[in-house]
């Protein structure tokens, strides 16, 4: 059984602090990566995808991947009530046709004014 | 970035009825779709993978007659949810992600459909 943790949180950051957001998995030949974004009441929203080892930033995300330890973690900095939200990270399965994604539980996110 | 169209956004309904939802790839072709279900503060649970011109794979646990899941066209994949009771109500989010072949391309969902059974 393919896994995914994240702790389901909340977390509660101020705002203008860096919110650190993990996952761990369990199936070590998983290459792709992502973190999706969902606000209540609403689908995911890809936040940002990681297929290598190290940090890929995209503006104020920044994703970090370290396959030996089976790790993979989102940064969000100068952090704004706006990205109060649950933060799904999702691992892939790769299936004759595309990608099969695992989900973690998610975590809650709330910047606090 | 890629689009994908679901509708309908909501759906209430009496209990036994049929309920169609349709699953769109607007800007690309998508010859594998994915349906979830998610349930109040859970994940997403896949439910089926809808593969285009075969039958779709279902995950463990889901009654593929009680989903019927049809993916005709490389832009539309189907979930009719027949004989709806309510204990299927819950939000249904299809995704779609890129063309054939192994590819690390993410999956990019609709919108979701609510779907209330009385």
């Amino acid at each position: 059984q393919k896994e995914v943790e994240q702790n389901s949180g909340p977390l509660s950051v101020p705002e203008g602090a860096i919110a650190s957001l993990n996952c761990t998995y369990s199936d070590r030949v998983s290459q792709s990566f992502f973190w999706y974004r969902q606000y209540s009441g609403k689908s995911p929203e890809l936040i940002m995808s990681i297929y290598s080892n190290g940090d890929k930033e995209d503006g104020r995300f920044t994703a970090q991947l370290n396959k030996a330890s089976q790790y993979v973690s989102l940064l969000i900095r100068d952090s704004q009530p706006s990205d109060s939200a649950t933060y799904l990270c999702a691992v892939n399965e790769l299936t004759g046709g595309g990608n099969k994604l695992t989900f973690g539980t998610g975590t809650q996110l709330k910047v606090e004014l | 970035g890629a689009v994908v169209s679901q509708h309908p956004s909501r759906v209430i309904c009496k209990s036994g009825t049929s309920v169609k939802i349709e699953c769109r790839s607007l800007d690309f072709q998508a010859t594998t779709m994915f349906w979830y279900r998610q349930f109040p503060k859970k994940s997403l649970m896949l439910m089926a993978t809808s593969n285009e011109g075969s039958k779709a794979t279902y995950e463990q646990g889901v009654e593929k007659d009680k989903f019927l899941i049809n993916h005709a066209s490389l832009t539309l994949s189907t979930l009719t949810v027949t004989s709806a009771h309510p204990e299927d109500s819950s939000f249904y989010i299809c995704s779609a992600g890129g063309t054939g072949g192994i590819s690390n391309q993410p999956q990019h969902f609709g919108d979701g459909t609510r779907l209330s059974i009385l």
